[in-house]
């Protein structure tokens, strides 16, 4: 079993629709929760950055954390075609540790 | 947020040259950088993780002779690809930790190695 799962999509959707994305991890030591947005060739860019569970939101994007379920979500409101990329989800137990990427999520979002 | 510059984007070799791939902090100090591969729509895969002075620490599985890193300065950490072959054709991406508290990496833009 992979330490972090996440569906690697396709996933379509046309512009304005809500997205939402998902993690799954088997390590209840994780703490630091991210996502990261990758374009084509491309490095990850940080997206969202959450310590423990709860939510967090930024502009059109919120993410959630739910350590007792070990499910972590990104929603995206309003989405563009610009939004098309694919999304990483990454967690690590402490700030010095080794950051861990489940496969990617490719979303395509269709004018 | 901070920048990560990589260089080469993309690099194109022959069987059994090496290939060096440069990481630089451009606005900060980077005591740790790390170094990933990554395959077409498959995740990032960690290789090593290099800290300023001192030898890289390499995950389970790859082979330290074969990609050298050298990070000799707080600003610039170096991939070599020795002997390079055709598996070895992948995207590498590093990454680096500007040491404050909220431990975040940057991402360099990536360099797209193709071994003919």
């Amino acid at each position: 079993q992979k330490e972090v799962e996440q569906d690697p999509g396709p996933l379509s959707v046309p512009e304005g629709a809500i997205v939402s994305l998902n993690c799954t991890y088997s390590n209840s030591a994780f703490q630091y929760f991210m996502w990261y947005r990758q374009y084509s060739r491309k490095g990850p860019e940080l997206l969202m950055y959450t310590y423990s569970s709860g939510n967090k939101e930024d502009g059109r994007f919120t993410a959630q954390v739910d350590k007792s379920s070990k499910y972590i979500s990104l929603f995206i409101r309003d989405s563009q075609p610009s939004d098309s990329a694919t999304y990483l989800c990454a967690m690590k137990v402490n700030q010095g540790g080794k950051l861990i990427f489940g496969q990617g999520t490719e979303l395509s979002v269709k004018p | 947020g901070a920048v990560v510059s990589q260089h080469p984007s993309r690099v194109i070799c022959k069987s059994g040259t090496s290939v060096k791939i440069e990481c630089r902090s451009l606005d900060f100090q980077a005591t740790t950088m790390f170094w990933y591969r990554q395959f077409p729509k498959q995740s990032l895969m960690l290789m090593a993780t290099s800290n300023e002075g001192s030898k890289a620490t390499y995950e389970q599985g790859v082979e330290k002779d074969k990609f050298l890193i050298n990070h000799a300065s707080l600003t610039l950490s170096t991939l070599t690809v020795t002997s390079a072959h055709p598996e070895d054709s992948s995207f590498y991406i590093c990454s680096a930790t500007d040491g404050k508290n909220t431990g975040e990496l940057f991402f360099g833009e990536g360099s797209r190695l193709t071994v003919l």
